[in-house]
């Protein structure tokens, strides 16, 4: 399996811009997580899906990000309009609904810089 | 704040030296997970241990649980270059897995 798989893996942008953020989980995993990660704050994790449906979206900065899960193999997380403080690693895992809470498996992360 | 803490935040031994990095928390939880996070990459799962074993191994690895004082701690024995990375403890609260700062650990040849 090629793990899950994250793109871009950099991105660079202007204040003000969208930014799309797209992940494919491992093949027959129910859950998906977007975390984000930064030297301040450490791991955190935004929002999650089970079985393409938004669980939990508490850890959501504000509205400006919004995610997406049309389908079991594709994700998408979006900030519009995006803002420096937006600058971080953003990780994508996903996990098999019987283990969820026991092994989740991470993305390379895509770098987002936000100048 | 974080459900779990490590410590120290940061640690340089020799190469061939045991490294011991501990975790505490404050919430009851169900397990503890351990993962390793090389430079510019994403976790990797490493062991987990239910709240009902107090140690676990995994070749290098062994873990311990502590319930009563809420603590967890990870021994990687023998060190190796390529151990160098960042530690992460991980624990369960609610339907969530919360993740420490973690603990950089730097292997010297």
């Amino acid at each position: 399996d090629a793990g899950v798989i994250q793109s871009p893996r950099h991105e660079v942008t202007e204040m003000g811009q969208e930014v799309t953020l797209r992940c494919k989980p491992i093949s027959g995993h129910d859950y998906l997580f977007w975390y984000r990660q930064t030297m301040m704050r450490g791991l955190e994790l935004l929002i999650y899906f089970n079985n393409n449906v938004p669980i939990d979206d508490s850890g959501m900065p504000e509205d400006r990000f919004s995610a997406k899960m049309p389908n079991a193999s594709f994700s998408t997380l979006k900030i519009q309009p995006s803002e420096p403080r937006d600058s971080a690693v953003y990780f994508c895992a996903s996990s098999r609904a019987s283990i969820m809470m026991e092994t989740q498996y991470f993305g390379p992360g895509t770098r987002l810089l936000v100048l | 704040s974080q459900q779990g803490e490590e410590d120290p935040q940061a640690l340089s031994i020799q190469e061939g030296e045991n490294a011991t990095m501990n975790c505490s928390y404050k919430t009851s939880i169900n397990n503890l997970q351990w993962y390793r996070q090389n430079s510019g990459r994403g976790l990797v799962h490493l062991i987990l241990i239910r709240s009902n074993e107090r140690e676990k191994h995994s070749g290098r690895l062994r873990v311990t649980l502590d319930t009563s004082k809420k603590s967890s701690s990870l021994l990687i024995t023998a060190s190796r270059a390529a151990d160098t990375a960042s530690y992460f403890c991980a624990t369960d609260q609610g339907q969530k897995l919360v993740f420490g700062q973690g603990t950089r650990l730097t292997i010297n040849p």
